[in-house]
């Protein structure tokens, strides 16, 4: 696709249930991100993908988020038992992953998750 | 400890005036600087990107400026319309050998009223 694609736009779930959002990177892109941005804040770093592993994992906040890649492509973010405080935007970036570090990172337009 | 401080954390100008916003950055080993723009609603999106070589760039009404020696950056922004009104995020980045998360700031928030 011609950018960062991400579903669902909306997710409203409740309290306790599991929601999985995916983000489609631009066909390509080696390197994937997953941010969280509550209501009035700045992003948050969860997650990052070089290929399909994830050399760091040091944003994600507990161990009810995991996140997995496949075929250098689609990734899911999964959030199990979800709490209110879980509710934010999830936003997804995707960059080549080149020699070098100025490449630009484009985002999808994120995943709004709201928890009642 | 990588960081980038964004100041003022929000800002309220009239139409037509200009502003400046500021990024101080504590990343190493430094790659370039990048400043995005997101509006309400939207990812955010890249205004401009600067090196350890480069201390200006334009992008239309904006100008962001970089002094690597101090680690400061700034955003200037022209004759301010009211589509300038966005969150503007400050994100530096490393050389390989560190890391290859970027490091955000948490932006500033800026409206433009008529």
């Amino acid at each position: 696709g011609a950018g960062v694609s991400q579903s669902p736009s909306n997710k409203v779930t409740e309290k306790g249930k599991d929601v999985e959002l995916r983000c489609d990177p631009i066909s390509g892109h080696t390197a994937l991100y997953w941010y969280r941005q509550r209501l009035g804040q700045g992003l948050e770093f969860l997650i990052y993908f070089q290929g399909n592993s994830a050399p760091d994992k040091s944003g994600l906040p507990s161990d009810r988020f995991s996140a997995e890649r496949t075929g250098e492509s689609v990734s899911t973010l999964t959030i199990q038992r979800t709490q209110q405080e879980d509710s934010a935007v999830y936003l997804c970036a995707s960059r080549p992953l080149l020699t070098g570090q100025n490449t630009e990172a484009f985002f999808g337009q994120g995943t709004r998750l709201t928890v009642v | 400890k990588n960081q980038v401080e964004q100041s003022p954390q929000s800002l309220i100008i009239l139409e037509g005036k200009n502003c400046t916003l500021q990024c101080n950055y504590t990343v190493s080993p430094f790659s370039n600087l990048r400043w995005y723009k997101q509006d309400t609603g939207r990812g955010p999106v890249s205004l401009t990107i600067m090196t350890f070589s480069e201390n200006t760039k334009s992008n239309g009404r904006y100008t962001a400026t970089l002094d690597a020696d101090t680690k400061q950056s700034s955003l200037h922004i022209t004759a301010s319309q009211l589509s300038d009104s966005a969150s503007y995020i400050c994100v530096v980045s490393a050389r390989p050998g560190g890391s290859y998360i970027p490091t955000f700031g948490r932006g500033t928030s800026l409206i433009v009223h008529p």
